[in-house]
């Protein structure tokens, strides 16, 4: 399976600022997600990032608080924008192989005080 | 709608015993995946096994299985042999090929397994 690292692993942001989570993974993949997930809770898909085109939200997620490049096949980066405590997450990318299975990044933590 | 279930917030287990944590899922697609995945509390998501809807065994990978039962729409994971770094979370998720394969994940089971 493929190699993913993430970049920070974690952070403490204050509130109004942005942050910007990078993926890279140590080969070419198709697909990449970007997952959220709050404290306690499970994992919500926030978008899917394909290479050359814009990513596709899923509902309750929108571009301007969260946009996504993918410049190439082996990285992507989200970015959390404006933020406030409500987004205090662990954020977490993964990608597929061409396959049904994902593998996942080792996440990001991200605390807004 | 899609859904994933996962009834048992938390589990424990003697070391060296078997232990099952259910799932249950719906869908009205006839192919799908199901998956179960491992999360430490170091946060990182560890693939675990994998299940066909078309599948006519069950999956096994090691120490793990997964007791697919098509007809009651239940992947429950079996773990033999517990060890103490089993204990984490454990997520059942499902995948669908509509379009792109996302998956929706269910709420979790945190196993403690005992000394």
């Amino acid at each position: 399976s493929a190699v993913i690292s993430q970049k920070p692993s974690r952070d403490i942001c204050q509130r109004g600022t942005s942050l910007t989570i990078q993926c890279q993974v140590d080969s070419q993949v198709t697909m990449m997600f970007w997952y959220r997930q709050q404290p306690g809770q499970s994992l919500t898909l926030i978008a899917t990032a394909n290479q050359g085109s814009e990513a596709t939200y899923e509902s309750g997620f929108v571009i301007d608080k969260f946009p996504i490049s993918r410049p190439n096949l082996t990285f992507s980066t989200l970015t959390v924008s404006n933020m406030s405590p409500e987004d205090s997450s662990i954020y977490l990318c993964s990608v597929d192989q061409g396959g049904e299975t994902q593998y996942f990044g080792p996440g990001t933590r991200l605390l807004v005080l | 709608a899609q859904k994933i279930t996962q009834t048992q917030p938390g589990m424990f287990v003697q070391e060296k015993e078997a232990v099952t944590l259910d799932c249950t899922y719906d869908t009205s697609d006839p192919s799908y995946g199901l998956f179960w995945y491992k999360q430490p509390s170091s946060g990182e998501m560890i693939f675990l096994i994998y299940q066909g809807s078309y599948d006519q065994q069950n999956a096994t990978e090691g120490r793990y299985s997964l007791n697919f039962q098509k007809a009651r729409k239940s992947a429950n994971l079996v773990i033999s042999a517990s060890q103490l770094g089993d204990s984490a979370m454990y997520f059942c998720a499902m995948g669908t090929p509509s379009g792109t394969y996302k998956y929706i994940f269910g709420t979790g089971t945190r196993l403690k397994v005992l000394a």
